[in-house]
């Protein structure tokens, strides 16, 4: 059973670009977090996605956008990048069982803004 | 709003020594709380969680009770490896909210020698 996948690996851009970076979900799991981890910090909660909508939001703002396909993968995108971007984007996929949901972390995408 | 704080870091033990990670949280009602783990290059990686008021969670030796009249889940391993050398995360979910929503501490850094 593949785990979450996100691609690509690293990624470097320049200020005011725009990013996309993708994730795919362990099998059966229809709904997808993410997160920004900065550097010696903990994560934090950028949004998630469930039946194609976004459906809670953490305290980021409208430069960060996503989207997820029919086939429960995701996407995150982050236009006019700040070099304050520069963070490791974790995905995660949850499970659902018994009224209990675990979080399946994906290895990120680590974003690096010149 | 809800928030979580761990101990500082980073931590160093030597093999087969008591590790004790501090984590308390603050938040309305009865979250679930969580430890995860992160290895380096890698991502997070659900260590155990309690999801009630005394609950223990375990799993690989480490174990954390959820202590509703202190606010506290402090992880504890009574012999550490230097294969736990890894970043250890404490978080919570909130009520009504879900487990792919969580709120993280900043990580505490354990490094343990042989």
């Amino acid at each position: 059973d593949a785990g979450v996948t996100q691609s690509p690996t690293h990624l470097i851009k320049t200020r005011g670009q725009q990013v996309t970076l993708r994730c795919s979900p362990k099998s059966g799991h229809d709904t997808v977090s993410w997160y920004q981890q900065a550097l010696g910090q903990g994560p934090q909660f950028i949004f998630q996605y469930y039946e194609e909508e976004e459906r809670q939001r953490g305290n980021f703002p409208d430069r960060f956008s996503g989207h997820q396909f029919p086939n429960y993968s995701s996407e995150l995108n982050v236009n006019a990048l700040l070099l304050g971007d520069s963070a490791l984007y974790l995905c995660a996929s949850i499970k659902r069982l018994a009224g209990e949901e675990t979080q399946y972390f994906g290895p990120g995408t680590r974003l690096l803004v010149l | 709003g809800d928030s979580v704080t761990q101990m500082e870091g980073p931590v160093t033990l030597s093999e087969e020594a008591f590790l004790t990670i501090n984590c308390t949280y603050t938040a309305t009602g009865y979250p679930s709380l969580f430890w995860y783990v992160q290895y380096p290059g890698e991502g997070l990686q659900l260590l155990l969680k309690a999801t009630k008021a005394d609950d223990k969670g375990s799993n690989k030796g480490f174990e954390a009770t959820y202590r509703k009249e202190t606010t506290s889940f402090h992880l504890e391993k009574g012999s550490v490896q230097v294969s736990d050398s890894a970043v250890y995360f404490c978080a919570l979910s909130g009520l009504n909210t879900n487990a792919g929503k969580s709120t993280f501490g900043d990580g505490t850094t354990l490094t343990v020698k042989p």
